[in-house]
């Protein structure tokens, strides 16, 4: 079965850091491209990053330069390096597979909880 | 800029059908969308890939009953025989290079 499982999530101060990561199983990390994707309480999806299967990566301009996208190919595993967390970062962060014919999700996660709180 | 609209809510009877709306920006009207659905409490699930020309492709497991359509800058999402497990967001979602874009969800509710 194609799925994907998120964890690290939890409760942070303002300015800390936190990875989440997401573990894939029925498909191959390293040969799909790969999103973060995030909702913060009451609203709707916005999408956060992006590697793809070539290894290049991209960035929503709202966390440009704090997080960093990367996988583990060894361990089929996709990551989210989030750093100097803001309380407008509080969300539940998906992670999603992309299709392989376009860059649309086609497999998503059930998440994980973020509060950046103090 | 890439930009998908979508009406904050819709509603309509059980066992009747609705149509979603998503609309592209000016100058993206060609751009294929995929529509995805999330009940509450739960993380989405892809319904469909929906291009330009109407044709679409649906995830593993979706009813016949979801379809799609579009016309001009605007990308439909019809339910028929609506059911009460239909009571969902729903989002569409396009690409650009570098970039995703989410609409910003409708609130369907079955009545």
């Amino acid at each position: 079965e194609v799925q994907v499982v998120e964890s690290g999530g939890g409760l942070i101060q303002p300015g800390g850091s936190l990875r989440l990561a997401c573990a894939a199983s029925g498909f191959t990390v390293s040969t799909n491209h790969m999103s973060w994707v995030r909702q913060a309480p009451g609203k709707g999806l916005e999408w956060v990053s992006v590697i793809y299967s070539g290894g290049s990566t991209n960035y929503a301009d709202s966390v440009k330069g704090r997080f960093t996208i990367s996988r583990d190919n060894s361990k089929n595993t996709l990551y989210l390096q989030m750093n100097s967390l803001r309380a407008e970062d509080t969300a539940v962060y998906y992670c999603a597979r992309e299709s392989a014919d376009h860059y649309y999700v086609d497999v998503w996660g059930k998440g994980t909880p973020v509060t950046v709180s103090s | 800029q890439l930009v998908l609209t979508q009406s904050p809510s819709a509603s309509a009877s059980l066992g009747a059908s609705v149509k979603l709306t998503c609309t592209l920006s000016s100058g993206h009207s060609t751009y294929a969308i995929a529509w995805h659905q999330q009940q509450p409490e739960k993380g989405p699930r892809y319904l469909m890939k929906l291009n330009s020309d109407g044709s679409h492709s649906k995830g593993d497991g979706i009813p016949d009953r979801f379809s799609g359509s579009s016309s001009g800058a605007e990308r439909y999402l019809t339910i028929s025989s609506l059911q009460s497990e239909d009571e969902a967001d729903y989002y569409c979602q396009t690409w650009a290079t570098g970039i995703r874009v989410f609409g910003g969800g409708t609130k369907l509710t079955v009545l």
